[in-house]
This record gives structure tokens, C-alpha cells and sequence, in this order.
């Protein structure tokens, strides 16, 4: 088993959806929880970043993370074009958790005008 | 964050030659890393990339394969050395926010292989 899963889609929604992106984990030390937006022919671009559980909002985007079910999801609301890319969550655990990072396959998004 | 500049952009090579990627960070930082994507997979760990010592490498990447210098706490390259086409993929460098417990990433090199 995996020790991040994510539904590598593609997903493609009309402009002005709300897009909800997941990923689970079999790790319950995980405890850093982080969505990475990765634009074609770029390197991913940290989004989103989350310690523990519960909801973490900035803008049109909310992480959301649930430990008791290891499942974290992203949401966009009133998706744009612009938000067409590849989106990746990762996690890492403990105090070393910066250097070693988990990633799931990434889940591929367009948004059509 | 830290601003990462990745060198070559992307880059067609022959079989048998080799690539150097080089990374430079504005800023110093303790720990960088080298990853490998490929089409359809997860982000995979090369190596850690230490500065004064050797570079750490992960179950399946060797040190002939893949060297890797780290001179000083802002510039690191990886080599990718007799290359074959299987070695087509996206080559990134990151650097840790320890306090953060995260990783920023480098632009990426794109490396096709004929």
C-alpha cells in the first residue's frame, strides 16, 4: 500500500465551480499536510499548508484536514481558468518532517471558461 | 520563501553523455534535495544534498549514477552520468523550511534523453 494515495483524475469543471481535491494516507504520524500547485512545464508551487487537523482558508482555496479518517482534501471555490494545473498533496511526520516528504501522484485539473 | 534558480531549463541529450543541473538558492539553507518525476508518478527522493559531506541517497539511487555536489549552503548540482532513455523526466531540485516542516521547489529541468 501506498503512503499517500490521490486520484490522479484529469478533473475538468465549467469556470465558477467548486473543486474538491483528496487524498489519503495510511501513516498516522503524519502530521504536516501540505497542497503543492504544480502549472505545466513548472515546478510545483507550495499552495496550502496545514499542521494537525481541522480547516485552513486563504482566498478562494480551504485545506482541510481529518487524521481519524487520514484524509485531507483542497477546495477551490469559483474556480478560474488560471486554476487549470496539477495539484499535489503531501505530508511528513514528527520533528524531521522537512526532510522527508510524502507525495501523492497529483490530480490534474482544468477549468474551461 | 526561498527563491530557487534551476539551470538548464530543459535540455536534449545523447545516450552515453551526461547532464549537470545546478541549483542556487538566495539564501543560505541546511537541507537540499534532488527529486526525479515522471510522467503519471509521485515526486521520488534522489538524495539529500550535504553540504561538506556526501550526499545522501535513497534505496535504488547510487552515487555513480547520479553524483551530486554541494560546495557550499546555497548552490548544490546534480549529475546525471551515462544517460539512457530512461532517464527522460522532470529533474527537481527543493530546500527545507525546517521550522515549517516544508519543501520549496526549483522550476524544474526537463531532461529527454534520444
Amino acid at each position: 500500500q501506498k503512503e499517500v494515495e490521490q486520484d490522479p483524475g484529469p478533473l475538468s469543471v465549467p469556470e465558477g465551480a467548486i473543486v474538491s481535491l483528496n487524498c489519503t494516507y495510511s501513516n498516522s504520524a503524519f502530521q504536516y499536510f501540505m497542497w503543492y500547485r504544480q502549472y505545466s512545464r513548472k515546478g510545483p508551487e507550495l499552495l496550502m499548508y496545514t499542521y494537525s487537523s481541522g480547516n485552513k482558508e486563504d482566498g478562494r482555496f480551504t485545506a482541510q484536514v481529518d487524521k481519524s479518517s487520514k484524509y485531507i482534501s483542497l477546495f477551490i471555490r469559483d474556480s478560474q481558468p488560471s486554476d487549470s494545473a496539477t495539484y499535489l498533496c503531501a505530508m511528513s511526520a514528527g520533528q524531521t518532517g522537512a526532510n522527508n516528504l510524502f507525495f501523492g501522484t497529483g490530480t490534474r485539473l482544468t477549468v474551461i471558461p | 520563501s526561498a527563491v530557487i534558480s534551476q539551470k538548464p531549463s530543459r535540455d536534449i541529450c545523447q545516450r552515453g553523455t551526461s547532464l549537470t543541473i545546478q541549483c542556487q538558492v538566495d539564501s543560505q539553507v541546511t537541507m537540499m534535495f534532488w527529486y526525479r518525476q515522471q510522467p503519471g508518478q509521485s515526486l521520488t527522493l534522489i538524495a539529500t544534498a550535504n553540504q561538506g559531506s556526501e550526499a545522501t541517497y535513497e534505496s535504488g539511487f547510487v552515487i555513480d549514477k547520479f553524483p551530486i555536489s554541494r560546495p557550499n549552503l546555497t548552490f548544490s548540482t546534480l549529475t546525471v552520468s551515462n544517460l539512457s532513455p530512461e532517464d527522460s523526466s522532470i529533474y527537481l531540485c527543493s530546500v527545507a523550511d525546517s521550522f515549517k516542516n516544508i519543501q520549496y521547489f526549483g522550476a524544474g529541468t526537463r531532461l529527454s534523453v534520444l
